[in-house]
């Protein structure tokens, strides 16, 4: 039973279309997260929900939008996809940075 | 600009041997240090961590030192297994939910058997 789970794995999309990513944790952290591994490899985090709440907004285009409709889902839609899009999302929860995050095995967004 | 650095990009060991892969980082209120091991196709798996307020924390064959002063971390894994052979992130943060976690750029290790 897949403790992070985000959906769909992989995703190929043409500019300007809007998609969505959803993640699901079963977990019962309290706190979510969407990171973007680049084309570096680096991990950089987008957002963090804490019990719905939006804690952490990184300076990503408003064009990403995060949704957490309980504390169980955090999703990302992002609309008008660009070129530079394409990365690895990453969802995450935890029960406090103390105990690391859980991650998901992640979304390869591919925008031609 | 790169807050938590990891200088070698990869790390060949041999299987036995012991691994020892550095992180060094700019932030002196990261108070919590971590590593992450990840495979192909899948997420970065938690490994180990340590608090600022100790120099050293081991679990069964990884042990994560710190040196607070020279701002520098090392993982070191004994003795190394072609199973350990992944990409290890370190990172770096607050205690709180309300910090952001930074991680590395990772390196990527290989244990030839």
């Amino acid at each position: 039973d897949t403790a992070v789970s985000q959906t769909p794995k992989y995703l190929v999309t043409q500019m300007g279309n809007d998609k969505s990513i959803k993640c699901e944790q079963n977990l019962g952290h309290d706190t979510m997260y969407w990171y973007k591994q680049d084309s570096k490899k680096f991990l950089k985090i987008m957002f963090s929900y804490n019990n719905k709440e939006l804690i952490i907004n990184e300076t990503v285009p408003n064009r990403f939008s995060p949704k957490s409709p309980d504390k169980a889902h955090l999703n990302l839609h992002i609309n008008s996809l660009e070129l530079g899009d394409s990365a690895v999302y990453f969802c995450a929860s935890s029960q406090g940075d103390l105990y690391g995050y859980t991650f998901g095995s992640g979304t390869r967004l591919t925008v031609v | 600009d790169q807050q938590v650095k990891q200088n070698s990009p990869s790390l060949s060991v041999q299987e036995g041997r012991i691994s020892i892969l550095n992180c060094d980082y700019t932030n002196s209120m990261f108070d919590y240090f971590l590593w992450y091991k990840k495979y192909p196709a899948e997420g970065p798996t938690f490994l180990i961590s340590i608090s600022s307020i100790k120099d050293k924390n081991e679990d069964g064959r990884f042990t994560v030192f710190l040196n607070k002063s020279a701002k520098h971390l090392s993982l070191h894994i004994v003795p190394s297994q072609p199973g350990d052979s992944a990409v290890y992130f370190c990172a770096a943060s607050g205690t709180t939910s309300y910090d952001k976690v930074i991680f590395g750029p990772g390196t990527s290790l290989s244990v030839i058997p």
